[in-house]
Parts: C-alpha cells; structure tokens; sequence
C-alpha cells in the first residue's frame, strides 16, 4: 500500500541551479503534504509544507507545488546549495496517519 | 532548547532476543510518534500517542511489539522476540498537539540490527 511514491531514488545538481524533487500520490482528499529533509544520521527535520486547498507555497529558496489533478507534488530548490545535500522525505498527512515515501538523495555540487 | 532523545543510538541483537528503546519527547509536547525506517524505505509510523493514551496503533504488529508512554512524558517501545526484518532505524518523534499542521521534530534514531 504505497500510498507516497517518489520515483527518483538520487538526484544530482550543479551549486546555484534549480532543484526539482518529485513526489506521486494517492487516496487523497483532504490531505496535507509535507517535506522534511534528512541528514546521516540524525532525525528527518521538516522543511515546508501545503495543504490540499492550495497549489503552492513559499519559504525562501523552497517552494512546494500541488497538483491535485495529477496527484503530484514537487519541491523546487532555488538557487541550490551543497549544504543542501541530503535525504528529501515526501510525506501525507490524513486524518491522525502520516505516510511517507522512499525518499530522494540529493547531492549539490559545487 | 533540547531536542528529542532518543538511547541507545545503535543495539545489536541476535533473533529472538528482546530490546527496548527510549525517548525522551522536547518538553511540554503532547503528542509522541514512533516510526519505523527500513533502510531504502521512509519513516513508518507505528504508534501515536496524545499523552499517555494511545491515538493510532494500527501499524504496530502487536505480536511482537508494545509500547508505553508513562505519565505523558518518556516512552519506551519494546522488541519481544526479535526477528531478522525487524533491523532498522527507530525513530522517535514528537510535536506541540496533535495534527497536520504541527510540526513533528524527529529524534537522531536508534539503529537496530538483528543478527
């Protein structure tokens, strides 16, 4: 029951161009999606969210896009960084039930 | 402020042993999470408590696994016999109240290989 599916196990980009993380879901209505980010070893920490009423939202360099007709979700990353470099979690919310997906490994170089 | 901890950071067991992990939620936070991260997989959640009283445990194969939140606060989950796919990370994580909007902090994990 994969209900989060991020294709792109790795992702590899030039320091200062646009990142674009991809994430594929399911079984959604009201849901609300979220990003966390994870470096070795430590715990996942959140990044930026959206909920299922809006198609985007902004913090900084990070910006989440819904589309809910396609039931997909991306992060864009802009302008990249190396400390960017990590784990990028997509996860879904809904009713007290958090899903995740496999994740996407992200190395900036510079 | 202090973040989430979590002890210990690494358990080596053979099968069929038990183990139990701690955690130690960020001060005055109500709601507890357990996940579960298989390597190549994300985080699963297992168990969610709201204080002391369980919220959501539909994914914790109750056969083999339990846990506990004691007065609100500490928790313990507990392996009981341990079998080979149960190596992974074990996460603890934990927020403000209960729901989307709030944000979970995770704890640094505890890494668990069952030999």
């Amino acid at each position: 029951d994969q209900q989060v599916k991020q294709n792109s196990p790795s992702l590899s980009v030039q320091e200062g161009r646009i990142s674009i993380l991809n994430c594929d879901y399911t079984n959604s209505m009201f849901d609300y999606f979220l990003w966390y980010k994870k470096y070795p070893a430590e715990g996942p920490t959140f990044l930026i969210s959206i909920s299922s009423i809006k198609d985007k939202n902004e913090d900084g360099r990070f910006t989440v896009f819904l589309n809910k007709s396609a039931k997909h979700l991306s992060l864009h990353i802009v302008p990249s960084q190396p400390g960017d470099s990590a784990v990028y979690f997509c996860g879904k919310y809904n009713n007290n039930d958090m899903r995740f997906g496999a994740g996407t490994r992200l190395t900036v170089k510079p | 402020e202090a973040g989430v901890a979590q002890s210990p950071r690494y358990k080596i067991i053979e099968k069929r042993q038990s183990v139990a992990f701690w955690c130690n939620p960020i001060s005055g936070h109500a709601t507890l999470y357990w996940y579960q991260q298989i390597l190549g997989q994300g985080p699963k959640l297992l168990i969610q408590f709201q204080n002391n009283g369980v919220v959501d445990d539909s994914q914790l194969p109750k056969d083999r696994f339990s846990a506990e939140r004691l007065k609100g606060v500490d928790s313990t989950l507990k392996i009981q016999p341990a079998k080979l796919e149960d190596s992974a990370v074990y996460l603890c994580a934990s927020s403000l109240v209960r729901g989307p909007t709030d944000t979970q902090y995770f704890g640094p994990g505890t890494r668990l290989t069952v030999l």
